[in-house]
């Protein structure tokens, strides 16, 4: 139980257009997802707290008409890297938390951007 | 903000030793968490930690959270090849949801 999938694993585009990556609980709903950036060899850095049905909550010195978020439903989160630029390219991983009770974020296998 | 230092950044041991790892902050968090993320995939938690003094065993993996709630430290007993990987701490404070991850710490087993 517990899992949360992302779509696509990596993505390759041109500087300028806009990628979507998506976030999906599949076996548990999920009121608030998180989405996190990790360039190499560094940590997970926390861009966004997405919330079912609300807006999202952006962290410091993120653009959040750069990076666009949508919780439409329970057990889906997306995330829109518009206007990519190649210091976009990053791995953004997503966490989910269980709507049903507990603290602990169910990570997703990542998603890996390049922008060239 | 909140920062979670962690050390060391790199460890190259032999397959078989003990490794011990640990993560300090000025902040005091309520819980405690250490994941291990292989290369291209997301984290995995290993061990999670509530209370201040806690010792807290995974098969071959410790973890206490430290008295202080200011650290907190992971110990791998008899290393195999598997455990390479980079092992993350997080912390989290009470009443939020969001965590705060450290460095991490790059494992790497010569056989």
């Amino acid at each position: 139980g517990a899992v949360v999938s992302q779509h696509p694993s990596w993505v390759i585009c041109k500087s300028g257009t806009s990628v979507k990556i998506e976030c999906r609980s599949l076996d548990f709903q999920a009121t608030t997802m998180f989405w996190y950036r990790q360039f190499p060899k560094q940590s997970l850095m926390l861009m966004a707290t997405s919330n079912e049905g609300s807006k999202a909550t952006y962290e410091q010195g993120v653009e959040k008409d750069k990076f666009l978020i949508n919780h439409a439903s329970l057990t889906l989160s997306t995330l829109t890297v518009t206007s990519a630029h190649p210091e976009d390219s990053s791995f953004y991983i997503c966490s989910a938390l269980n709507s049903a009770g507990g603290n602990e974020q169910f990570f997703g296998p990542g998603t890996r951007l390049t922008v060239l | 903000g909140q920062q979670l230092n962690q050390s060391p950044q790199s460890m190259f041991i032999q397959e078989g030793e003990d490794v011990s790892m640990n993560c300090t902050s000025s902040s005091i968090f309520n819980t405690w968490l250490w994941y291990k993320q292989d290369p291209g995939e997301g984290p995995v938690l290993l061990i999670a930690l509530y209370k201040a003094g806690e010792l807290t065993s995974n098969g071959r993996l410790t973890a206490q959270f430290g008295i202080t709630r200011k650290d907190s430290f992971l110990n791998i007993s008899a290393s195999i090849p598997s455990d390479v990987g980079i092992y993350f701490c997080a912390g989290q404070v009470q009443g939020a949801q969001k965590l705060v991850f450290g460095q991490g710490t790059r494992l790497t087993i010569n056989p």
